[in-house]
């Protein structure tokens, strides 16, 4: 079964950091773009960053640039987001989605269940 | 960025309506337009990707249409499980800044 499965969210301070790791068990998350999507409590969707394949290419959502790093090892089928400089606003629940061409463009067609970050004092 | 907006923010139905929710693009993003969907406690599903493509799997009563800068799901017939919020995604940006719109949660 192809599958995601998020872990590393925990309570922190602000100012702090922390690193979520994303494994994919059921299939090779080396042939794929990986992205990281995240949702604070009682709101929508922010897509926060993606990388490519060979970890090549990482971008990010201005809000985050500077302060979050998308990497993977793709030798553990594994992808991670290390957050630094923490903020009460980076407060979401974190998913980790495979990311796929699909027609025209990418989608994100297989999602973990997601992590909570809580920033706080 | 390319923002992405969606009307309505929330709406109530009842079973068996047909139900079409609107996106729409800051600027013109061709096809390159996905749907979601997310049921609380949930991760998002993907329902349709290139602006009117079923994903594998979703079923036929969810339709997408629209070119450009302006898109819609519709739900032909409303079923109680289809109680959820749906999000549109732009995936035309190069390089790949994605953004979603604000949601629509379909009350039942």
């Amino acid at each position: 079964e192809v599958q995601l499965v998020e872990s590393g969210g925990a309570l922190v301070q602000p100012g702090g950091s922390l690193r979520l790791s994303c494994e994919a068990p059921g299939f090779t998350s080396s042939r794929y773009w990986m992205s990281w999507v995240r949702q604070a409590p009682g709101k929508g969707l922010e897509w926060v960053a993606n990388i490519k394949y060979d970890g090549s290419e990482t971008y990010y959502v201005d809000s985050v640039e500077g302060r979050f790093i998308i990497s993977r090892d793709n030798a553990e089928n594994s992808l991670f987001l290390q957050m630094n400089s923490l903020r009460a606003e980076d407060t979401a629940v974190y998913y980790c989605a495979r990311t796929r061409h699909l027609g025209m463009g990418y989608g994100m067609d297989v999602w973990g269940p997601g992590t909570t970050v809580s920033v706080s004092s | 960025d390319i923002q992405m907006t969606q009307s309505p923010f929330s709406l109530s139905a009842s079973v068996g309506d047909r139900v079409t929710i609107t996106c729409r693009a800051g600027q013109s993003i061709g096809s390159y337009l996905n749907w979601y969907q997310q049921k609380p406690g949930k991760a998002p599903k993907l329902l349709i990707y290139a602006a009117s493509t079923l994903q594998s799997g979703v079923p036929s009563r969810f339709s997408g249409g629209g070119y450009g800068t302006h898109f819609t799901l519709t739900i032909s017939s409303l079923l109680p499980e289809d109680f959820a919020t749906y999000y549109c995604q732009q995936s035309f940006s190069s390089p790949p800044l994605f953004s979603f719109g604000p949601g629509t949660k379909v009350d039942i």
